[in-house]
């Protein structure tokens, strides 16, 4: 079946480091790839998405590219700020799903100043 | 854009009563929508899925008498935690999808209800 793997967290870093947050998946087919967001207390917020192979999402200054090579979706952004701090999913859906979403476990992210 | 909203944001209820949320699509028509479930610092799980005009379909493990569903229009679908239990407590939250094919689909999140069962 479909299955999202990300790294476990929480990742702490300081303003301004740069971030990268692993994501690999597993999947028949081809399957569309997400990043979302999720701050304190609040619902998911769509970060980014791609939906084939080398296409890269971007979004507030983050980053995602689908490799499919490496079935991976790494989430990167060059220098984060403390309004960064959340909780990023990576998930996926597969068309014959309809809009149904496979979510990671979730990384929790606090930058600190 | 496309909104989808739920409501309430938060319920508080008592153990044995049921506790309705409203899941709906604002400015579109949702044939199909997900209700999804997340414990504190968990990822969220699928529960169900909503279908218009018919029965959800559930995902393995998850009680379709307990989480009862109904998605009466294009625009609505509810889900009721029968008798809850303070195990029910948790952060349900819903989405549903527009448009068409695999690049062109959109999917919207509800803000999410947070459910405390006392």
């Amino acid at each position: 079946g479909n299955s999202v793997t990300q790294m476990e967290g929480p990742v702490t870093l300081s303003e301004e480091a740069f971030l990268t947050i692993n994501c690999t998946y597993t999947a028949t087919g081809y399957p569309s790839l997400f990043w979302y967001v999720q701050y304190p207390g609040e619902g998911l917020q769509l970060l980014l998405k791609a939906t084939k192979a080398d296409d890269k999402g971007s979004n507030k200054g983050f980053e995602a590219t689908y490799r499919k090579e490496t079935t991976s979706f790494h989430l990167e952004k060059g220098s984060v700020q403390v309004s960064d701090s959340a909780v990023y999913f990576c998930a996926l859906s597969q068309a014959d799903s309809g809009y149904a979403l496979n979510f990671g476990k979730g990384t929790s992210l606090l930058v600190t100043p | 854009g496309a909104v989808v909203s739920q409501h309430p944001s938060r319920v508080i209820c008592k153990s044995g009563t049921s506790v309705k949320i409203e899941c709906r699509s604002l400015d579109f028509q949702a044939t199909t929508m997900f209700w999804y479930r997340q414990f504190p610092k968990q990822s969220l799980m699928l529960m169900a899925t909503s279908n218009e005009g018919s029965k959800a379909t559930y995902e393995q493990g998850v009680e379709k008498d307990k989480f009862l569903i109904n998605h009466a229009s294009l625009t609505l679908s509810t889900l009721t935690v029968t008798s809850a239990h303070p195990e029910d407590s948790s952060f349900y939250i819903c989405s549903a999808g527009v448009g068409t094919g695999r690049s062109g689909n959109t999917i919207y999140f509800g803000e999410g209800s947070w459910l405390t069962v006392v």
